[in-house]
C-alpha cells in the first residue's frame, strides 16, 4: 500500500514560475527522499533528507521536511520545460539495514 | 558508469503464460529491489536481496510470483500463470551498501501487459 500521498495530483505552470509540491507520510522515517519520473524513463533519485534534517538544497531544488507534521515540500525553483514529469516521494522506515521504499501517489507536474 | 538495465522492456503474455524479467544492477552494489508500479500509481515493494539472500519477500503479491540472485548479481523476476492484474511496469533497483540510508538507482522497467 503507498505510504502516502502528494499533493497536488496534477500542477500545471509557466516556465520560469516556481513549483510546490507536498507529501504527507504516515510512520516513522529514517529519511525521504524524491524522485522524478519522464514518460519511457525509469526514476531518477533528486535529492535525500534524513529525518534529522529540516531542509535541504540541491541546484534549483529545495526539500523541507516537518516530521511531527509527517509531511515534505519540494520546491523547484524557475522551472524549465524538461521538469516536466511526475514527482514521487518515497520514505525510507526507521531501520538499521537497508530497506525499501514507500512511495507516495506522486505530483504530474 | 553502467546504470541498472532491465530486459525485455516490453513484455505481451496471453493469460496463463509464465514471464521471466531480468534485472542488471550496477556493478558490486549489494541491495537489490523489485517494485511493481500499476498505471497512475506510485511503486510497490515487491522483494529485496542483500547478495543472493532474499530478505524480504513481503511484497510478493502471490505465491505465483518468484525472484532469484543466485550469484549475487544479476536477478530474475518471474511470474507463473500471468493474469490481467499482473499488468504493471517491473522496476528493478539497486544501491552500494546493505546498512542504513543508500539512495536506489532504478532501471528503465520492464511493461508488462498480459491479454
Amino acid at each position: 500500500s503507498q505510504q502516502g500521498e502528494e499533493d497536488p495530483q496534477a500542477l500545471s505552470i509557466q516556465e520560469g514560475e516556481n513549483a510546490t509540491m507536498n507529501c504527507s507520510y504516515k510512520t516513522s522515517i529514517n529519511n525521504l527522499q524524491w524522485y522524478r519520473q519522464n514518460s519511457g524513463r525509469g526514476l531518477v533519485h533528486l535529492i535525500l533528507i534524513r529525518s534529522n534534517e529540516r531542509e535541504k538544497h540541491s541546484g534549483r531544488l529545495r526539500v523541507t521536511l516537518d516530521t511531527s507534521k509527517k509531511s515534505s515540500s519540494l520546491l523547484i525553483t524557475a522551472s524549465r520545460a524538461a521538469d516536466t514529469a511526475s514527482y514521487f516521494c518515497a520514505t525510507g522506515p526507521n531501520t538499521g539495514t537497508a530497506s525499501k521504499l514507500t512511495f507516495g501517489t506522486g505530483t504530474r507536474l | 558508469g553502467a546504470g541498472v538495465s532491465q530486459s525485455p522492456r516490453y513484455k505481451v503474455a496471453k493469460r496463463g503464460q509464465d514471464v521471466a524479467l531480468r534485472c542488471d544492477p550496477i556493478s558490486g552494489h549489494v541491495s537489490l529491489f523489485w517494485y511493481q508500479q500499476a498505471l497512475g500509481q506510485g511503486p510497490e515493494f515487491l522483494t529485496y536481496f542483500q547478495n543472493e539472500a532474499q530478505l524480504d519477500k513481503s511484497g510478493l503479491p502471490s505465491d505465483r510470483f518468484f525472484a532469484e540472485r543466485p550469484e549475487g548479481s544479476v536477478s530474475t523476476l518471474k511470474i507463473q500463470r500471468t493474469q490481467q492484474e499482473d499488468s504493471a511496469v517491473y522496476l528493478c533497483a539497486s544501491s552500494p551498501g546493505d546498512w542504513g540510508v543508500d539512495t536506489q538507482y532504478f532501471g528503465p522497467g520492464t511493461r508488462l501487459t498480459v491479454l
